[in-house]
């Protein structure tokens, strides 16, 4: 059974479009990231839940809105793509949050592929 | 990042050691961490390292940390052509990983 799994694996969209990537991990896991991976593979955070609560915004633009319906899901809508958005967006999971004194091993999803054309 | 560096290259041939170099900045960081990107799939944890330790094994892997220096390497023995990929630095201040650009590693015959 996959343990973090995303849909779509792969979107491709017009400039101006809204669009979401759905994210669901079976792990019982209570904390939940997205991160996005440029082009030059260049990783970075861009939000943080734990039980459904928000507890990181990396300066995202507000055209993407995270949600956490519950534990197991955290879906990321983006409204009105840009050029720029293009990349690959990576679901993660912990069962408690990662960083400081903590050590709780984050588990990645497969990725999807944005293409904004 | 800007906080994590890398070299972004790395050749070896097959059966050499490949030894993957980091920095990073943030003395918050009680764990250090390895992960694996394979070619069109997610990131896998490889090893992590606890603060307090300077090197740990863990079968072909061997990571040494140089806390004073904010300095952490990874070296792979016996490097095989399965070990192609691309290896990420993350160094793990409070609710994220803070990742480096990845090393990507090419094993030739």
């Amino acid at each position: 059974d996959t343990a973090v799994s995303q849909t779509p694996k792969y979107l491709v969209t017009q400039m101006g479009n809204d669009k979401s990537i759905k994210c669901e991990q079976n792990l019982g896991h209570d904390t939940m990231y997205w991160y996005k991976q440029d082009s030059k593979k260049f990783l970075k955070i861009m939000f943080s839940y734990n039980n459904k609560e928000l507890i990181i915004n990396e300066t995202v633009p507000n055209r993407f809105s995270p949600k956490s319906p519950d534990k197991a899901h955290l879906n990321l809508h983006i409204n009105s793509l840009e050029l720029g958005d293009s990349a690959v967006y990576f679901c993660a999971s912990s069962q408690d949050v990662t960083g400081g004194e903590n050590h709780n091993e984050q588990f990645f999803g497969p990725g999807t592929r944005l293409t904004v054309l | 990042g800007e906080d994590v560096e890398q070299s972004l290259f790395l050749s070896v041939r097959e059966g050499d050691s490949s030894v993957i170099n980091c920095t990073y900045t943030d003395s918050s960081s009680t764990y250090l961490y390895w992960y694996k990107q394979e070619p069109g799939a997610g990131l896998q944890l490889l090893t992590y390292i606890f603060s307090n330790m300077d090197m740990k094994q863990d079968q072909r892997l061997t990571v040494l940390l140089n806390k004073k220096d904010k300095h952490l390497s990874l070296r792979i023995a016996d490097t095989q052509t399965g070990d192609s990929a691309i290896y990420f630095c993350a160094e793990s201040p409070l609710y994220k990983l803070s990742f480096g650009a990845g090393t990507t590693v090419t094993v030739r015959a």
